[in-house]
């Protein structure tokens, strides 16, 4: 089974700056085809996940520019450039290689 | 416009079973596979497994293999999820979500997501 362990567990960051949070995999997550099998969500207070980042590094539809995925492998980062309100939440990564499996969440909130 | 609905909470005995509908609307239902995920109070997601309404193939997550079946109805364009032989640590909400390609043929990422049922298990 494919382990994900996120960090750090919770971050606070002020509204406009930006905000980064790490993904790391116990097996690579590169397949053959070149793409890493790599998902970001944000679980919103009361609301259910929403996909914003697939494939390691493309951004689900709508989800803003601010948002960015990078890395390869088995390290993989979540940035956002300047941090909203809207923002706060958990964000989860999720591989998608072998069956799928959740990283345990960041959470972000507002300083 | 997608759209997912969800049967509402269930509150069960240990030793029972439970089934969870999930209703689509809006998309060509038997060309996408379902994902099930459950939260603990508190707690993170966690992958339950996965049915294709294409194929009818699954993949359950192993602490589930033993006591979940996903099943999906063309007709009635919905998919379930039963879960035997609850526990109280099987206390959570339940999500199913939809695979975000088509005629995919193993779990996926998923773009679509329910509202969510919450499931107690207590005596």
């Amino acid at each position: 089974e494919i382990v994900m362990t996120q960090s750090p567990l919770s971050l606070a960051v002020t509204l406009g700056e930006p905000a980064s949070m790490s993904c790391r995999s116990n097996q690579s997550l590169l397949h053959g085809d070149e793409f890493n099998y790599l998902d970001w969500y944000l679980q919103r207070p009361g609301h259910s996940p929403q996909l914003l980042i697939y494939v390691g590094s493309t951004r689900a539809s709508g989800v803003p520019d601010r948002f960015s995925g990078s890395g390869s492998g088995t390290d993989f980062k979540l940035q956002i450039s300047r941090v909203e309100a809207e923002d706060v939440g958990v964000y989860y990564c999720m591989q998608t290689l072998q069956s799928l499996t959740f990283g345990g969440g960041t959470r972000v909130e507002i300083k | 416009q997608v759209h997912l609905v969800q049967s509402g909470a269930e509150v069960k005995q240990p030793g029972a079973s439970v089934k969870v509908s999930c209703s689509a609307s809006g998309y060509p239902f038997n060309g996408y596979g379902f994902t099930w995920v459950r939260q603990a109070p508190g707690q993170g997601l966690e992958w339950v497994g996965w049915i294709s309404a294409f194929s009818g193939s699954t993949d359950y997550a192993p602490k589930f293999r033993n006591r979940v079946t996903m099943t999906t109805d063309i007709s009635t364009r919905t998919a379930y999820m039963e879960l035997r032989n609850l526990t109280p640590d099987d206390t959570a909400v339940y999500y199913c979500a939809r695979d975000q390609r088509t005629q995919w043929y193993r779990p996926d990422s998923v773009d679509v997501w329910a509202q969510g049922t919450m499931v107690t298990v207590s005596s």
